[in-house]
C-alpha cells in the first residue's frame, strides 16, 4: 500500500496545454509539498499546504496553481506550460517536524 | 544562492570499505538536517538526521556528523555494500520555516562488489 502516490507518472505534452498531476498520501500526515527536480539536479520546494491551507508558495510562475481539497491530496495544475517547465516533479508529506515521505515522482516533457 | 552544496557529484568505494559522503551549508540559521537516499525513477526516502544541538547520530551502519563552527556535515556508510549504490541528498531545515526542505545537489554513491 504505497504511502505517497502520485499519478501519472510520466506526462509528455505539448507547450500552451494545461496539465494536472495528483498526489495523495495515506500516512495521516498533516503537511504536503511539491517539490520540483530541474535539469540541475537540484529539489527545491515549490507549495506546501498544511491542513488545506497553503503556507509555503516560493517563487513560481502563477500559471502553478495547486489544490488541496483535503489534508490527504494535494493536486498541482500546470496551464499554458513550457519547455522550462520540464522537470521531474515529486510530491511529499510530512508530521509535525518529522522527515518527509516522497512520492516517487512525476516526470513531465513539454515538446 | 546555494544554501546547501555538495561539492562532489559522485564517489566510487569498494564493498566493505569506508563511504564518506560530506555536504556544506551557508545559513547559519538551519538547526537540522537529513540525509536522503534516491534510487532511480523513485523518490528520495528519509536517511538519518541530526539536531543541530548534537553533534553525531548513529543508525546501524550509517553515522551523520555535524560540525557546526565549519558548517559542515558527513555521512559514513560502514562497510559499505552494493546496495547502497544511489544518489544521496543532504537537507537542511530552519526552525519558523513551516518545515521546508533546502537540498543539495546529491552525489552519486557507487559501491562496487
Amino acid at each position: 500500500d504505497t504511502a505517497v502516490s502520485q499519478t501519472p507518472k510520466y506526462l509528455v505534452t505539448q507547450m500552451g496545454n494545461d496539465k494536472s498531476i495528483k498526489c495523495e498520501q495515506n500516512l495521516g500526515h498533516d503537511t504536503m509539498y511539491w517539490y520540483k527536480q530541474d535539469s540541475k539536479k537540484f529539489l527545491k520546494i515549490m507549495f506546501s499546504y498544511n491542513n488545506k491551507e497553503l503556507i509555503i508558495n516560493e517563487t513560481v510562475p502563477n500559471r502553478f496553481s495547486p489544490k488541496s481539497p483535503d489534508k490527504a491530496h494535494l493536486n498541482l495544475h500546470i496551464n499554458s506550460l513550457e519547455l522550462g517547465d520540464s522537470a521531474v516533479y515529486f510530491c511529499a508529506s510530512s508530521q509535525a517536524g518529522g522527515g518527509y515521505t516522497f512520492g516517487s515522482g512525476t516526470r513531465l516533457t513539454v515538446v | 544562492d546555494q544554501q546547501v552544496k555538495q561539492n562532489s557529484p559522485s564517489l566510487s568505494v569498494q564493498e566493505g570499505r569506508i563511504s564518506i559522503l560530506n555536504c556544506d551549508y551557508t545559513n547559519s540559521m538551519f538547526d537540522y538536517f537529513l540525509w536522503y537516499k534516491k534510487y532511480p525513477a523513485e523518490g528520495p526516502t528519509f536517511l538519518i538526521s541530526i539536531s543541530s544541538i548534537k553533534d553525531k547520530n548513529e543508525d546501524g551502519r550509517f553515522t551523520v556528523f555535524l560540525n557546526k563552527s565549519a558548517k559542515h556535515l558527513s555521512l559514513h556508510i560502514v562497510p559499505s555494500q552494493p546496495g547502497d549504490s544511489a544518489v544521496y541528498f543532504c537537507a537542511a531545515m530552519r526552525g519558523g520555516s513551516n518545515y521546508k526542505l533546502t537540498f543539495g545537489k546529491g552525489t552519486l554513491l557507487t559501491v562496487n562488489p
